[in-house]
């Protein structure tokens, strides 16, 4: 089946570093989004990309859609002890598919 | 806050039981689908309701069932419970249409099968 590969699976940074995480496939998707989950909760949609090559910010994140459409990055700039969680990628190619995962990064952050 | 709410937070069931988790829409939400999250993964897809009828699944056997009710609460139903069906299973609820991806999550229920 489908099968996103995230990496890394955790990190551990300090307070106030930069951080980046990606997200491969095998197969083709036409959008790309990446999630948060904190404990105790669901996922949070923090980015949402639609077109190849496509760089989008949200504050102090910033993803993009891979060219060939097959991955994304996320980054993190001056990371913050509330950016701890897991991050997800997950993927779909219409609006009517059901979105499909990554097993996503674990975020830790040092003060 | 989503505007999602399941219930029960927890529970603790044993093998062969049968199980009902509760999620209630945000509000002019028509769509709702089910992820089970197992322990390190990322969700997976269940199934999906638009306006009560299922009109998705994923790969899951048909003990695992649903309902959509005419206010866009939803209900996941699974029946002889495994092992194995431990996890968190998550609502999502969104407006349909094409841009289904602005789904917003519940907290989850955490299921345990002893």
């Amino acid at each position: 089946g489908q099968q996103l590969n995230q990496s890394p699976q955790s990190m551990f940074i300090q307070e106030g570093e930069d951080v980046s995480m990606n997200c491969t496939s095998s197969s083709i998707f036409n959008t790309w989004l990446w999630y948060k989950q904190d404990p105790g909760e669901g996922p949070v949609l923090l980015i949402a990309l639609y077109k190849a090559g496509e760089l989008t910010s949200n504050g102090r994140l910033t993803a993009q859609f891979g060219i060939t459409r097959k991955d994304s990055f996320l980054n993190i700039s001056a990371s913050i002890p509330s950016d701890v969680g897991i991050y997800f990628c997950a993927v779909r190619n219409s609006g009517n598919t059901p979105l499909v995962f990554g097993k996503g990064t674990r975020l830790s952050v040092i003060a | 806050e989503t505007g999602v709410t399941q219930s029960p937070t927890h529970l603790i069931k044993t093998r062969g039981q049968q199980v009902t988790l509760r999620c209630s829409s945000q509000s002019g939400h028509n769509t709702v689908s089910w992820y089970q999250q197992a322990l390190g993964q990322g969700p997976q897809f269940i199934f999906q309701y638009y306006r009560e009828e299922e009109n998705g699944r994923g790969n899951f056997p048909p003990r695992f069932s649903g309902l959509q009710f005419p206010n866009y609460s939803s209900e996941l139903n699974v029946n002889a419970l495994e092992l194995d069906d431990s996890a968190l299973y998550l609502c999502a609820s969104s407006t349909g249409g094409a841009n289904q991806e602005t789904q917003y999550f519940g907290p989850g229920t955490r299921l345990l099968v002893l």
